[in-house]
């Protein structure tokens, strides 16, 4: 079975500071790891994956995750944010193939990012 | 290209009723999962669908079931509703099973 943990349920920051959102996760096989957004009424949209390769994955919009396998991490960061990243922010894994839990993807409880102008 | 959609936006409905959500997949997807996001929560997985058979399944009871038709469109139906089933219900498409593309969600109410 897979967890993951969000360090931070709510995270405030002003407008063009950095910010990190931390995730950590568990499982006892070898997961993908992804990072959703889910703006106010609405559904969840990819915005970033980690599938294989470059530990250090980026988005088209400055978000960058980097996988640790040692430390079982996966934290996204931005340099400079913007009041349009204000939104809930979901790390999500899933297993790589077979087993009981294949297809389903396990989520954190979510990390609220406000971002103050 | 059209995205994940699915229907109804809300729904309210009062316990004991039975309730039926939809949902179709982004073009070239053959597999459906739907996941159920109580307020303030994460979503947690239902069930997963491909070739029109269920495939995975969460910690869910019986009276949440499913369907998906030739087309890789799907239903998600829930039986005998509480008050606990209030929720966004999401569906996510997929090609591969692990990159899956959400749905804007149907927000059901049970009073």
């Amino acid at each position: 079975a897979q967890s993951v943990t969000q360090l931070d349920s709510q995270v405030p920051v002003f407008e063009e500071a950095p910010v990190e959102l931390r995730c950590n996760y568990s499982s006892s096989v070898s997961v993908y790891l992804f990072w959703y957004v889910q703006y106010p009424n609405q559904g969840l949209q990819l915005l970033l994956k980690y599938l294989s390769g470059s530990t250090l994955v980026e988005s088209i919009n400055g978000f960058e995750a980097e996988f640790n396998k040692s430390q079982t991490s996966f934290h996204l960061r931005k340099p400079s944010v913007h009041i349009s990243d204000t939104a809930e922010y979901f790390c999500a894994v899933i297993p790589r193939a077979g087993g009981t839990s294949y297809g389903k993807l396990t989520f954190g409880q979510g990390t609220i990012l406000t971002v103050h102008p | 290209d059209a995205g994940v959609t699915q229907s109804p936006t809300h729904l309210i409905k009062t316990r004991g009723q039975q309730v039926t959500l939809r949902c179709s997949p982004k073009s070239g997807h053959d597999t459906v999962s739907w996941y159920q996001q109580a307020l303030g929560q994460g979503p947690q997985f239902i069930f997963q669908y491909y070739e029109e058979e269920e495939r995975q399944r969460g910690n869910f009871p019986d009276r949440f079931s499913g369907h998906q038709f030739p087309n890789y469109s799907s239903e998600l139906n829930v039986n005998a509703l509480l008050l606990g089933d209030s929720a966004l219900y999401l569906c996510a498409s997929s090609r591969n099973s692990y990159e899956q593309y959400f749905g804007p969600g149907t927000r059901l109410t049970v009073t």
